[in-house]
């Protein structure tokens, strides 16, 4: 079964503090990996996907994550972050042998103080 | 182009009740998914609509029910409602192996 898991679940940082938020999944197979943001008030919203090729993707708003295959790991990243930032980030994996249903981290709420 | 549409936006419910939500998908899109996200967690995996029928289904119990409809259109049906079931039920529409578009959920409080 698939599993995913996010490191931490309340993230407080300063404006232009640099972001990362770890997530580490438990499938050997092919994946796709997401990372979802939900603002507040808002629906959930894809952030950046990664299915094949470059490791590194961008997304929206200045956001990139890693995808490394070796420690099954899905990094979202910023290097600096804004007030507007401030919301709950979810990372989900889906996979083609289990007919792409997304499997969701418990979620990180992410705090900018400005 | 309106984007995934879910009714009602809030509902309070008394156990032992049923309850039946609604789910419009993006225009295009030809799957929904449902998921039920409890307070402070991710959402869960409900089950998966294609051409009118159930295409995979998570952990949930038989009283998780659900209908695609010619139009694409979903519901999602709960039977003997718990207190448990309270959560956020959120509606996915996408393309069979296509990304997900969620709509703004459903609040369900069982009382």
């Amino acid at each position: 079964a698939q599993s995913v898991s996010q490191h931490n679940h309340h993230v407080i940082l300063s404006e232009a503090a640099s972001l990362e938020l770890g997530c580490n999944y438990s499938y050997g197979g092919t994946v796709n990996l997401f990372w979802y943001v939900q603002y507040p008030g808002q629906h959930l919203q894809l952030l950046l996907k990664y299915f094949s090729g470059d490791p590194l993707v961008k997304g929206i708003k200045g956001f990139e994550a890693e995808f490394i295959k070796s420690k099954f790991s899905f990094n979202l990243r910023k290097p600096s972050v804004q007030w507007s930032d401030t919301a709950e980030y979810f990372c989900a994996v889906a996979s083609p042998e289990y007919g792409n249903k997304l499997v969701f981290g418990a979620g990180t709420i992410l705090r900018v103080k400005s | 182009d309106a984007g995934v549409t879910q009714s009602p936006t809030h509902l309070i419910k008394t156990r032992g009740q049923q309850v039946t939500l609604r789910c419009s998908p993006k225009s295009g899109h030809d799957t929904v998914s449902w998921y039920q996200q409890a307070l402070g967690q991710g959402p869960q995996f409900i089950f998966q609509y294609y051409e009118e029928e159930e295409r995979q289904r998570g952990n949930f119990p038989d009283r998780f029910s659900g209908h695609q409809f010619p139009n694409y259109s979903s519901e999602l049906n709960v039977n003997a409602l718990l207190l448990g079931d309270s959560a956020l039920y959120l509606c996915a529409s996408s393309l069979l192996r296509g990304e997900a578009f969620f709509g703004q959920g459903t609040r369900l409080t069982v009382v």
